[in-house]
């Protein structure tokens, strides 16, 4: 199993740009988050997601938008990148129980010029 | 939502034991004590979580405190590669985890 996997890993973007994180897990876990990680700082959640087809937002979803159309990919699109968006971004994925034990990817290292 | 709180940073000799600290006075009834810890350049990975009672599995053990209002993860013998950031968590009734600063936890040989 590959877990959780994300790509890109690193990716530099002027402001004003647009992309798209991709998120994928072959756990057949049913829910997935995205996080940030600035420097110095811990996990922030970005949005989340319960199942396929449902999203929430998380504690900082200003400038983000998601997509859960299938069950193992998870989507985090940037608009319009802003340098305040630069930081590192995890996602992460469970499986429906007590614990919730998140299982976390490599992360995307994201700068925004 | 509940918070935690954590030294900022710990150090401990190499095969001695460490004892991680963390506060969380406002804890209600129904939130998970949930520790992840990331080591450099990864992605957080799972510890331990506990409800009410202590807690062991093959990476550490988890103290409770009868009021539940600390808890203190226990690392039995600690090796170099046990250095990390040791995050302590409250996990109430929805998916959301807070995982604050952390505590940084140095190894020395």
């Amino acid at each position: 199993n590959a877990g959780v996997t994300q790509t890109p890993k690193f990716r530099v973007l002027k402001t004003g740009q647009s992309m798209t994180l991709l998120c994928a897990q072959d756990m057949n876990h049913e829910y997935m988050y995205w996080y940030r990680q600035d420097p110095g700082m811990g996990l922030r959640l970005i949005h989340y997601s319960v199942g396929e087809g449902t999203t929430a937002k998380g504690e900082v979803p200003d400038g983000y938008n998601v997509s859960r159309l299938k069950k193992q990919n998870f989507l985090l699109g940037l608009e319009s990148a802003a340098p305040s968006q630069t930081s590192v971004y995890f996602c992460a994925s469970s499986a429906v129980s007590s614990a919730n034990e998140q299982f976390f990817g490599p992360g995307t290292r994201l700068t925004v010029l | 939502d509940a918070k935690t709180t954590q030294p900022n940073s710990m150090e401990s000799n190499e095969e001695e034991p460490v004892h991680l600290p963390c506060n969380h006075s406002t804890i209600s009834g129904t939130d998970y004590i949930h520790w992840y810890r990331q080591l450099p350049s990864q992605g957080p990975e799972y510890v331990i979580h506990g409800l009410t009672s202590n807690v062991n599995n093959r990476m550490a053990s988890l103290a409770i405190a009868e009021d539940r209002k600390s808890s203190t993860l226990i690392l039995h013998r600690a090796t170099l590669r046990d250095a990390a950031v040791y995050y302590c968590i409250l996990k109430s009734g929805g998916n959301q985890f807070y995982f604050g600063t952390g505590t940084s936890l140095t190894v020395i040989p």
